[in-house]
């Protein structure tokens, strides 16, 4: 079977770092996911996780331990336009994503 | 540009009526999938394909059906047969050179 968990909401304030949590039980492991979605819109893509360890793409980072089925999201320098919810999917096989529940991220400032 | 299109962005329909949502692209992606997205939900895999003529069933697939008679192309019916049927409908594809999925703007389907 396929568990993802997420928190459900967060909150943080402009300019501050947020982590976002994911845990997974999955019979498959090909890799993470992070996206990003705003309301009403589709989710665009934030990173992909293969091996352990810490990836950097400018504000955001994502790590993961593979051991401990855990995946985190770093986003650093928040900014209003943050404020959306962020998917972390697992790739299993037969190329398919399974999403967790999402995390909606509310920035104020 | 290449990208992904779906149409229309909303649709309304009464129930007992089958409903076809439109989902092309010209990434020459392989694969292609149908999401189904509720208020404060993660998204739930109806279809996907990962060649032309061939494709299988996701976690949700009862009341829908799926063609990929074209790479680019891979409409979803929403059939009488789905309970609840109103829902954002997410479509998305790949490529073999990454695992990365893009997603088209969405249908919001309200049936009443």
């Amino acid at each position: 079977g396929q568990n993802i968990d997420q928190p459900t909401e967060m909150t943080a304030t402009e300019g501050a770092i947020v982590q976002i949590n994911c845990t997974y039980q999955t019979s498959g492991f090909n890799g993470l996911f992070w996206y990003q979605q705003h309301a009403g819109e589709a989710p665009t893509f934030l990173s992909y996780n293969v091996l352990d360890g810490l990836e950097e793409k400018g504000r955001f980072s994502s790590f993961l331990s593979r051991s401990k089925g855990y995946s985190y999201l770093l986003l650093k320098e928040l900014q209003m336009k943050d404020s959306a919810s962020y998917l972390c999917a697992v790739f299993g096989g037969y190329s398919t994503l399974t999403f967790g529940k999402g995390t909606m991220l509310l920035v104020s400032p | 540009d290449g990208g992904i299109t779906q149409s229309p962005k909303y649709l309304f329909r009464k129930e007992g009526q089958n409903v076809t949502l439109s989902c092309e692209q010209n990434l020459n992606h392989d694969a292609m999938y149908w999401y189904r997205q509720d208020p404060g939900q993660g998204l739930r895999l109806i279809y996907y394909s990962q060649i032309v003529n061939d494709f299988q069933k996701g976690d949700i697939a009862e009341g829908y059906s799926v063609s990929r008679e074209k790479k680019e192309s891979f409409p979803l019916t929403v059939t009488s047969a789905q309970k609840n049927p109103t829902a954002f409908y997410l479509c998305a594809s790949s490529g073999t050179a990454t695992y990365e999925q893009y997603f088209g703007p969405g249908t919001r389907l309200t049936v009443t």
